[in-house]
């Protein structure tokens, strides 16, 4: 149990809605980041949040945004969605930007039809 | 570049002692780790290691750093038929400015009873 955790666990959309995920991160650990993991895939770097501010990005459009709020829980909302966002969701919570260990969550289910 | 490679699947029989590859390509690396991850449920983390260390020793788990061949091994004695789940290597890039992961597709470890 890593004190992580994300809600909702499963959820169906269908193309073109847009999803907001949310993660709540482990008691004291001020930095979020959050992963796509496709089937069959190991997880992909979406974004980092430190202190309410984005703090790095990988490879996604701009449709993939996030927030992190005072409590340091974050949310990732995705617009437009498309059928290859259908994925596991995860987030990752770490202390400090540079913490050595990241703990993940169960992560989100999204199928998007 | 960034890219991790695993070979994908290894069957061992309960008992016996397993070990999964990996070979990274970013020298940079300042942490390599391994999680686990079992059907339908996020990333548990097993153990790291600093990029000056050779090995780490942690119970049943032995990992095995490479750094002039840029591959890491993971040993997993006495294997039970719990460990079987998909295991991922990944390496740290960022070092104190966004600790993102990158990691491999993951190795599928069946245990035989």
């Amino acid at each position: 149990e890593t004190g992580v955790t994300q809600s909702p666990t499963h959820l169906i959309k269908t193309r073109g809605q847009q999803v907001t995920l949310r993660c709540s991160s482990q008691s004291g650990h001020n930095t979020v980041s959050w992963y796509q993991q496709a089937l069959g895939q190991g997880p992909q770097f979406i974004f980092q949040y430190y202190r309410e501010e984005e703090n790095g990005r990988g490879n996604f459009p701009p449709r993939f945004s996030g927030l992190q709020f005072p409590n340091y829980s974050s949310e990732l909302n995705v617009n437009a969605l498309e059928l290859d966002d259908s994925a596991l969701y995860l987030c990752a919570s770490s202390l400090g930007t540079g913490g050595i260990e990241a703990f993940f969550g169960q992560g989100t289910r999204l199928t998007v039809v | 570049g960034e890219d991790v490679e695993q070979s994908l699947f290894l069957s061992v029989r309960e008992g016996d002692s397993s070990v999964i590859n990996c070979t990274y390509t970013d020298s940079s690396s300042t942490y390599l780790y391994w999680y686990k991850q079992e059907p339908g449920a996020g990333l548990q983390l097993l153990t790291y290691i600093f990029s000056n260390m050779d090995m780490k020793q942690d119970q049943r788990l032995t990992v095995l750093l490479n750094k002039k061949d840029k591959h890491l091994s993971l040993r997993i004695a006495d294997t039970q038929t719990g460990d079987s789940a998909i295991y991922f290597c990944a390496e740290s890039m960022g070092g104190g400015a966004t600790n993102k992961l990158i990691f491999g597709t993951g190795t599928l470890l069946a245990v035989q009873p």
